[in-house]
C-alpha cells in the first residue's frame, strides 16, 4: 500500500512571490504516477500537474514545476509568480502505473491550505 | 465543465435515510471511482468500478453500496445515514494514468 504525507498543514505567500509546497510518500512500486491536485474554495477537484516516475525531467506547466526527487520519496510543487487565484487546498496524489489492478487508487496527501495574500 | 457529471449537487436529509448520489464519467472513460471527503478525514477512496464491474474497494461501509449500469454511468448508494457520513462525495473517472478527472462533487448534509 501507498502513503502519502503533507506535513505542512497551512502556508502563507505574498502575491508576486514563490512557495514551494512538500509532499513525501513511500511505495514498494518502481513505475508510478504523481499529481498535484488544487481545490479552490468553489471545491472543484483540478488537476494542476503529473509525474511520470520514470522520466527524469522534472514536469512543468506554465508558473507550477515539481522537484520529484526518486530516490528520496520526494515530490515538492513550487508555484512562482503566485497569484491572488492560487489561494486554495493542494493535494498530492500518488498512482501505480498497474492502473488496472486491484491497487490502481489514486491516493492523496491531507492537503495543504495555501492562502496568497494581496 | 471537467466532463464528470455528478448530480444533485446538494443534498440535505434525516439521518436513518437512504439517498442515490448519480455520476457519469467522461466520454470513453471506463473507469469510475468514488471518493468521500469529510473534514477530518480527507480525501478517503471508496470503490472503484471499470466497465461495470467492480475493481477496488477502499473505506466504504457495509451501509454504502455502489454499482456502474452498462453506459457507464455510476450510483452510489447511501443508506441508514447518520451524522458523521455528511461530507462531500466525488466521482472521479480516468484515463491510463493520466490522473483522474473529478466532477464537482455532492455536498451530502444529514441532519
Amino acid at each position: 500500500a501507498q502513503t502519502v504525507t503533507q506535513s505542512q498543514p497551512e502556508m502563507s505567500v505574498q502575491e508576486a512571490e514563490t512557495v514551494t509546497l512538500s509532499c513525501t510518500y513511500d511505495t514498494s512500486e518502481n513505475n508510478y504516477y504523481l499529481f498535484w491536485y488544487k481545490q479552490p474554495p468553489s471545491r472543484q477537484m483540478i488537476l494542476v500537474i503529473r509525474q511520470e516516475a520514470y522520466k527524469q525531467q522534472n514536469a512543468t506547466e506554465n508558473r507550477f514545476s515539481v522537484n520529484f526527487q526518486k530516490a528520496a520519496k520526494s515530490f515538492s510543487l513550487k508555484i512562482s509568480d503566485s497569484q491572488l487565484g492560487d489561494t486554495a487546498m493542494y493535494f498530492c496524489a500518488f498512482l501505480p502505473r498497474d492502473y488496472t489492478g486491484a491497487n490502481s487508487k489514486l491516493t492523496f496527501g491531507k492537503g495543504i491550505t495555501l492562502s496568497v495574500r494581496p | 465543465d471537467s466532463g464528470v457529471t455528478q448530480t444533485p449537487k446538494h443534498l440535505i436529509t434525516a439521518t436513518g435515510q437512504r439517498v442515490t448520489l448519480r455520476c457519469s464519467p467522461r466520454s470513453g472513460d471506463l473507469s469510475v471511482y468514488w471518493y468521500q471527503q469529510s473534514l477530518d478525514q480527507g480525501l478517503q477512496f471508496l470503490i472503484q468500478y471499470y466497465n461495470g464491474e467492480e475493481r477496488a474497494k477502499g473505506n466504504i461501509l457495509e451501509r454504502f453500496s455502489a454499482q456502474q449500469f452498462p453506459d457507464l454511468h455510476s450510483e452510489l448508494n447511501l443508506s441508514s445515514l447518520e451524522l458523521g457520513d455528511s461530507a462531500l462525495y466525488f466521482c472521479a473517472s480516468s484515463v491510463q494514468g493520466y490522473g483522474y478527472t473529478f466532477g464537482s462533487g455532492t455536498r451530502l448534509t444529514v441532519v
